[in-house]
């Protein structure tokens, strides 16, 4: 069975603290990616990563960082925390296999993030 | 870069009845739409995929259609079941890392 965790499943941190999300999959996915969910705008990209040591910025980077050291493991950093960052943050991964096909996104459970 | 459209943003149906959603795209390189279901609480999870190279595709009570031409995919369900509802996400991707999503639909089924 596919499976993507997440560390958290609620979160709450004060502005300016420095946030660390991280997700896991087990399925060896090459690409990884982390979006941002709120009423009415649907799921944002803020950054995705296609291999290892590899990130490309999304729709949304600005105040994030990520990080991708093994291939499993896909981290969002949220530097100095801020009260428009509070959100449902989600994980995803997905297949490569080349020849610009894209595969099916299989999803984490999500981080409620609240920062007051 | 790409920019999906979704309509309605709340749809509400007795059981039984159908329901469609809609999607617009903006890249007419995109070439995989895809269609989420996401329930209460949980995480999306793929209920459908189309690609380019098809205009249409059923799965028992859930199909998608799709128009190149008009850059526009839609979902049908059919026979609407209580358990249907939730918040329904279309998105259209040209490569495998340049997936956008709709705004999400909230389908409500009333028994």
């Amino acid at each position: 069975d596919v499976k993507v965790t997440q560390s958290s499943r609620y979160l709450v941190k004060r502005t300016g603290e420095k946030v660390f999300l991280e997700c896991v999959q087990d399925m060896d996915h090459e690409n990884m990616f982390w979006y941002r969910q709120d009423p009415g705008l649907g799921l944002r990209l803020i950054y995705f990563s296609y291999d290892v040591k590899m990130k490309e910025k999304g729709d949304i980077p600005e105040g994030y960082s990520v990080s991708r050291e093994k291939k499993e493991r896909f981290s969002l950093i949220l530097e100095s925390a801020s009260t428009n960052q509070t959100s449902m943050y989600l994980c995803a991964s997905s297949l490569d296999m080349g020849q610009g096909l894209t595969y099916e996104q299989y999803f984490g459970p999500g981080t409620r993030l609240t920062v007051t | 870069g790409e920019n999906v459209e979704q309509h309605p943003s709340t749809l509400s149906v007795q059981e039984g009845d159908s329901a469609v959603i809609k999607c617009t795209y903006s890249d007419s390189a995109s070439n995989y739409f895809p269609w989420y279901k996401q329930e209460l609480g949980k995480r999306p999870q793929l209920i459908i995929d189309i690609r380019s190279n098809v205009g249409e595709k059923k799965d028992q009570r859930i199909a998608v259609t799709l128009n190149k031409t008009a850059k526009h995919f839609s979902l049908h369900i059919t026979e609407t079941q209580p358990e249907d509802s939730a918040v329904y996400f279309c998105a259209a991707s040209y490569n495998n890392n340049d997936m956008r999503f709709g705004a999400g639909t909230r389908l409500t089924v009333k028994p």
